[in-house]
């Protein structure tokens, strides 16, 4: 979804659920994405990346999932905790650049 | 340290003052970033060092922001003649070096308020 101003779509989920958070990139050409998480009052810390040539990829507790196709990536969280509650960006690498999409609050409750 | 520090962590100023933002990179990283993040968006890229040398500014939003990275290490932001509307969240990151990593290390930020 868009966001507008200060609101961020949000995402609530309930501990131990898995959660899916979804990002649109718009540059097709664009062929490095990363996910990152930033926690109240903290920069963004990266979390997981994939490149062009995967259309999956995962971490611990974390899958990112990329569709070219429709220009789509999204982060699986599974068993999600409530030390995950923060905002979630996707990022397009460029040469020197990351470009953020506007981001989505995760909301885990206990 | 072992992260990015930033000082200081917030900055209130009156419209027109100039200010001065500080980034202490991990050591060792030769890539030294700045951002700014408006409240309820993600980060917008500012100007990217590679060792003492701006190798892409192209994100500074005028020319009253200018940063320097005069020893390769530390990097200073400069705001002159502030105006309401950069208030924001300024962040500082870091990596090895280009690499064509997407992995950045952000410090915390600094807050700046201008009234």
């Amino acid at each position: 979804g868009e966001s507008v101003g200060l609101h961020l779509p949000t995402l609530s989920v309930q501990e131990g659920d898995n959660s899916i958070i979804n990002c649109a990139y718009s540059n097709s050409a664009s062929d490095y994405f990363i996910w990152y998480k930033q926690e109240s009052g903290k920069g963004p810390q990266f979390i997981i990346d994939i490149r062009s040539n995967m259309d999956k990829r995962q971490g611990q507790r974390v899958t990112v999932l990329l569709n070219k196709t429709v220009k789509h990536l999204s982060l699986q969280i599974a068993a999600t905790q409530p030390g995950d509650s923060a905002v979630y960006f996707c990022a397009e690498a460029g040469y020197s650049t990351l470009t953020f999409g506007k981001g989505t609050m995760l909301l885990v409750s206990p | 340290g072992a992260g990015v520090s930033q000082t200081p962590s917030n900055k209130v100023t009156e419209k027109g003052k100039y200010v001065e933002l500080r980034c202490d990179p991990i050591s060792g990283h030769t890539a030294l970033y700045w951002y700014r993040q408006s409240l309820g968006q993600g980060p917008e890229f500012l100007i990217y060092f590679q060792g003492t040398g701006a190798a892409d500014d192209s994100g500074l939003p005028n020319d009253r922001f200018f940063a320097v990275r005069p020893e390769g290490s530390v990097s200073t932001l400069k705001i002159q003649r502030t105006e309401r509307g950069d208030s924001a969240v300024y962040l500082c990151a870091s990596s090895p070096d280009t690499g064509n990593t997407g992995e950045l290390f952000f410090g915390e930020g600094s807050r700046l308020t201008v009234l």
